[in-house]
Protein backbone atom coordinates (compact mmCIF):
# COMPACT_ATOMS: atom_id res chain seq x y z
CA UNK A 1 0.00 0.00 0.00
CA UNK A 2 1.47 3.55 -0.97
CA UNK A 3 1.66 6.16 1.49
CA UNK A 4 2.53 9.76 1.45
CA UNK A 5 3.43 11.60 3.82
CA UNK A 6 4.08 16.14 3.75
CA UNK A 7 6.22 17.12 5.95
CA UNK A 8 8.29 20.95 6.39
CA UNK A 9 8.04 24.29 8.21
CA UNK A 10 4.29 24.95 9.27
CA UNK A 11 5.12 28.66 9.34
CA UNK A 12 7.13 30.88 7.13
CA UNK A 13 7.64 34.90 6.44
CA UNK A 14 6.57 37.17 3.84
CA UNK A 15 8.98 37.07 0.93
CA UNK A 16 10.73 33.91 1.91
CA UNK A 17 10.52 30.31 0.08
CA UNK A 18 8.29 28.04 1.14
CA UNK A 19 9.74 24.17 1.02
CA UNK A 20 8.04 21.33 1.86
CA UNK A 21 9.19 17.42 0.94
CA UNK A 22 6.72 14.16 0.30
CA UNK A 23 8.07 11.24 1.51
CA UNK A 24 6.66 8.19 -0.26
CA UNK A 25 6.42 4.61 1.25
CA UNK A 26 5.11 0.89 0.31
CA UNK A 27 6.52 1.44 -3.44
CA UNK A 28 9.95 3.25 -5.37
CA UNK A 29 9.20 6.82 -6.51
CA UNK A 30 11.17 5.82 -9.82
CA UNK A 31 9.43 2.79 -10.82
CA UNK A 32 6.05 2.65 -12.92
CA UNK A 33 4.31 5.51 -15.06
CA UNK A 34 3.81 8.08 -12.43
CA UNK A 35 3.18 11.71 -11.67
CA UNK A 36 4.07 13.60 -8.12
CA UNK A 37 2.09 16.48 -7.90
CA UNK A 38 1.55 19.19 -4.93
CA UNK A 39 -1.90 20.81 -4.63
CA UNK A 40 -3.31 23.15 -2.47
CA UNK A 41 -6.34 24.18 -0.36
CA UNK A 42 -6.90 27.66 1.38
CA UNK A 43 -9.27 27.41 4.76
CA UNK A 44 -12.63 26.96 3.35
CA UNK A 45 -12.02 26.94 -0.82
CA UNK A 46 -11.34 24.51 -3.46
CA UNK A 47 -8.27 22.83 -4.65
CA UNK A 48 -5.56 24.23 -6.66
CA UNK A 49 -2.94 22.05 -8.40
CA UNK A 50 0.33 23.44 -8.14
CA UNK A 51 2.71 21.07 -10.47
CA UNK A 52 4.00 17.68 -10.96
CA UNK A 53 6.91 16.16 -11.74
CA UNK A 54 7.42 12.76 -13.37
CA UNK A 55 9.27 9.18 -12.87
CA UNK A 56 11.93 11.10 -15.79
CA UNK A 57 12.10 14.27 -14.02
CA UNK A 58 10.04 16.22 -16.06
CA UNK A 59 7.93 18.92 -15.01
CA UNK A 60 4.48 20.77 -15.34
CA UNK A 61 3.60 23.97 -13.44
CA UNK A 62 0.47 25.87 -13.02
CA UNK A 63 1.23 29.11 -15.59
CA UNK A 64 -0.36 31.30 -12.99
CA UNK A 65 2.64 29.85 -10.04
CA UNK A 66 5.08 28.97 -12.81
CA UNK A 67 7.95 31.78 -11.90
CA UNK A 68 7.96 31.03 -8.54
CA UNK A 69 7.50 26.89 -8.46
CA UNK A 70 10.32 24.42 -8.48
CA UNK A 71 9.36 20.64 -8.17
CA UNK A 72 11.98 18.10 -7.45
CA UNK A 73 12.44 14.59 -6.88
CA UNK A 74 15.39 12.80 -4.52
CA UNK A 75 15.26 8.69 -5.78
CA UNK A 76 17.82 7.82 -3.49
CA UNK A 77 15.28 9.03 -0.50
CA UNK A 78 12.45 8.34 -2.33
CA UNK A 79 10.94 11.79 -1.74
CA UNK A 80 10.01 14.62 -4.00
CA UNK A 81 10.03 18.45 -2.81
CA UNK A 82 8.23 21.33 -3.48
CA UNK A 83 9.62 25.31 -3.40
CA UNK A 84 7.77 28.19 -3.30
CA UNK A 85 9.63 31.73 -3.16
CA UNK A 86 8.26 35.06 -2.57
CA UNK A 87 5.53 33.92 -0.39
CA UNK A 88 2.52 35.78 0.50
CA UNK A 89 -0.46 35.52 2.43
CA UNK A 90 -2.20 34.15 -0.56
CA UNK A 91 -0.37 31.04 -0.03
CA UNK A 92 -1.19 30.40 3.21
CA UNK A 93 -3.04 26.79 3.27
CA UNK A 94 -2.83 23.29 3.19
CA UNK A 95 -0.59 21.63 0.92
CA UNK A 96 -1.09 18.25 -0.32
CA UNK A 97 1.11 15.43 -1.92
CA UNK A 98 -0.06 13.14 -4.36
CA UNK A 99 0.29 10.13 -7.06
CA UNK A 100 -1.42 9.90 -10.57
CA UNK A 101 -0.42 7.37 -13.01
CA UNK A 102 -0.83 7.01 -16.74
CA UNK A 103 -2.86 4.21 -16.23
CA UNK A 104 -6.07 6.34 -14.83
CA UNK A 105 -4.84 9.76 -14.96
CA UNK A 106 -6.44 10.49 -11.73
CA UNK A 107 -5.00 10.97 -8.16
CA UNK A 108 -5.59 7.66 -6.02
CA UNK A 109 -3.27 8.24 -3.54
CA UNK A 110 -3.09 11.46 -1.54
CA UNK A 111 -1.31 12.66 1.80
CA UNK A 112 -2.75 13.71 4.41
CA UNK A 113 -1.98 17.48 4.30
CA UNK A 114 -0.20 19.77 5.74
CA UNK A 115 -0.91 23.27 6.87
CA UNK A 116 1.63 26.56 5.74
CA UNK A 117 0.96 30.06 7.21
CA UNK A 118 2.42 32.77 5.59
CA UNK A 119 3.00 35.29 8.35
CA UNK A 120 5.24 37.56 10.02
CA UNK B 1 -5.81 26.95 -18.69
CA UNK B 2 -9.43 24.41 -19.21
CA UNK B 3 -12.10 25.86 -16.81
CA UNK B 4 -13.95 23.80 -14.82
CA UNK B 5 -17.55 24.69 -13.80
CA UNK B 6 -19.70 22.31 -11.23
CA UNK B 7 -23.44 22.86 -10.68
CA UNK B 8 -24.59 23.70 -7.85
CA UNK B 9 -22.24 24.82 -5.51
CA UNK B 10 -24.33 23.33 -3.06
CA UNK B 11 -27.22 20.82 -2.50
CA UNK B 12 -29.46 19.80 0.03
CA UNK B 13 -30.66 16.51 -0.08
CA UNK B 14 -31.87 13.83 2.22
CA UNK B 15 -30.78 9.98 2.76
CA UNK B 16 -32.05 7.97 0.45
CA UNK B 17 -32.31 10.51 -2.50
CA UNK B 18 -30.83 10.48 -5.83
CA UNK B 19 -28.28 13.36 -6.42
CA UNK B 20 -26.91 14.25 -9.44
CA UNK B 21 -23.89 16.93 -9.79
CA UNK B 22 -22.82 18.72 -12.96
CA UNK B 23 -19.44 19.55 -14.46
CA UNK B 24 -18.70 21.24 -17.69
CA UNK B 25 -15.40 21.93 -19.14
CA UNK B 26 -14.37 25.25 -21.25
CA UNK B 27 -13.09 22.92 -24.17
CA UNK B 28 -13.57 19.16 -24.62
CA UNK B 29 -11.84 17.07 -22.40
CA UNK B 30 -12.79 13.98 -24.07
CA UNK B 31 -13.11 11.41 -20.88
CA UNK B 32 -10.13 13.08 -19.08
CA UNK B 33 -12.52 13.81 -16.21
CA UNK B 34 -11.97 12.40 -12.55
CA UNK B 35 -13.95 12.74 -9.28
CA UNK B 36 -13.37 13.29 -5.86
CA UNK B 37 -14.87 13.07 -2.30
CA UNK B 38 -13.51 15.44 0.60
CA UNK B 39 -14.64 15.40 4.20
CA UNK B 40 -13.47 18.34 6.44
CA UNK B 41 -9.71 17.84 7.57
CA UNK B 42 -9.18 15.21 5.50
CA UNK B 43 -7.59 14.94 1.61
CA UNK B 44 -9.67 14.14 -1.04
CA UNK B 45 -10.67 10.71 -2.07
CA UNK B 46 -10.74 9.40 -5.64
CA UNK B 47 -14.34 8.26 -6.48
CA UNK B 48 -14.51 8.05 -10.62
CA UNK B 49 -11.67 8.15 -12.88
CA UNK B 50 -12.16 8.30 -17.10
CA UNK B 51 -15.99 9.85 -16.70
CA UNK B 52 -16.97 6.53 -15.60
CA UNK B 53 -15.07 4.37 -14.24
CA UNK B 54 -15.80 3.60 -10.51
CA UNK B 55 -12.31 3.37 -8.05
CA UNK B 56 -11.86 0.32 -6.61
CA UNK B 57 -13.46 0.06 -3.27
CA UNK B 58 -16.06 2.48 -3.77
CA UNK B 59 -19.62 1.68 -3.35
CA UNK B 60 -21.40 1.17 -6.76
CA UNK B 61 -24.25 3.95 -5.95
CA UNK B 62 -21.39 6.33 -7.07
CA UNK B 63 -21.27 6.18 -11.22
CA UNK B 64 -20.14 8.69 -13.41
CA UNK B 65 -20.88 9.59 -16.88
CA UNK B 66 -20.55 12.17 -20.16
CA UNK B 67 -17.65 12.73 -22.23
CA UNK B 68 -16.53 15.98 -24.52
CA UNK B 69 -17.75 18.81 -22.10
CA UNK B 70 -20.23 17.90 -19.88
CA UNK B 71 -20.10 15.45 -17.06
CA UNK B 72 -22.27 14.19 -14.10
CA UNK B 73 -21.64 12.26 -11.24
CA UNK B 74 -24.40 10.25 -9.60
CA UNK B 75 -25.23 8.67 -6.26
CA UNK B 76 -27.91 7.10 -6.38
CA UNK B 77 -29.41 6.63 -2.92
CA UNK B 78 -27.32 9.00 -0.41
CA UNK B 79 -26.10 7.57 2.72
CA UNK B 80 -25.19 9.58 5.65
CA UNK B 81 -21.49 9.20 5.32
CA UNK B 82 -21.89 10.53 1.57
CA UNK B 83 -22.26 14.18 2.89
CA UNK B 84 -19.24 15.41 1.80
CA UNK B 85 -17.69 18.11 -0.54
CA UNK B 86 -17.39 16.90 -4.66
CA UNK B 87 -14.64 18.09 -7.11
CA UNK B 88 -14.30 17.34 -10.65
CA UNK B 89 -10.71 17.89 -12.50
CA UNK B 90 -9.55 17.29 -15.78
CA UNK B 91 -6.30 15.45 -16.47
CA UNK B 92 -6.34 15.71 -20.53
CA UNK B 93 -4.35 19.21 -20.14
CA UNK B 94 -0.58 19.38 -19.05
CA UNK B 95 -2.28 22.04 -16.34
CA UNK B 96 -4.42 20.07 -14.41
CA UNK B 97 -7.41 22.02 -13.58
CA UNK B 98 -10.70 21.28 -10.46
CA UNK B 99 -14.27 22.49 -10.32
CA UNK B 100 -14.45 24.92 -7.49
CA UNK B 101 -16.60 21.55 -5.42
CA UNK B 102 -20.24 21.30 -4.59
CA UNK B 103 -21.01 20.98 -1.04
CA UNK B 104 -23.89 18.29 -0.28
CA UNK B 105 -25.62 19.16 3.10
CA UNK B 106 -28.05 17.18 4.79
CA UNK B 107 -31.85 18.57 4.48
Amino acid sequence: QVQLQESGPGLVKPSQTLSLTCTVSGGSISSGSYYWSWIRQPAGKGLEWIGRIYTSGSTNYNPSLKSRVTISVDTSKNQFSLKLSSVTAADTAVYYCARDSTYNWAYDYWGQGTLVTVSS
Amino acid sequence: DIQMTQSPSSLSASVGDRVTITCRASQSISSYLNWYQQKPGKAPKLLIYAASSLQSGVPSRFSGSGSGTDFTLTISSLQPEDFATYYCQQSYSTSITFGQGTRLEIK
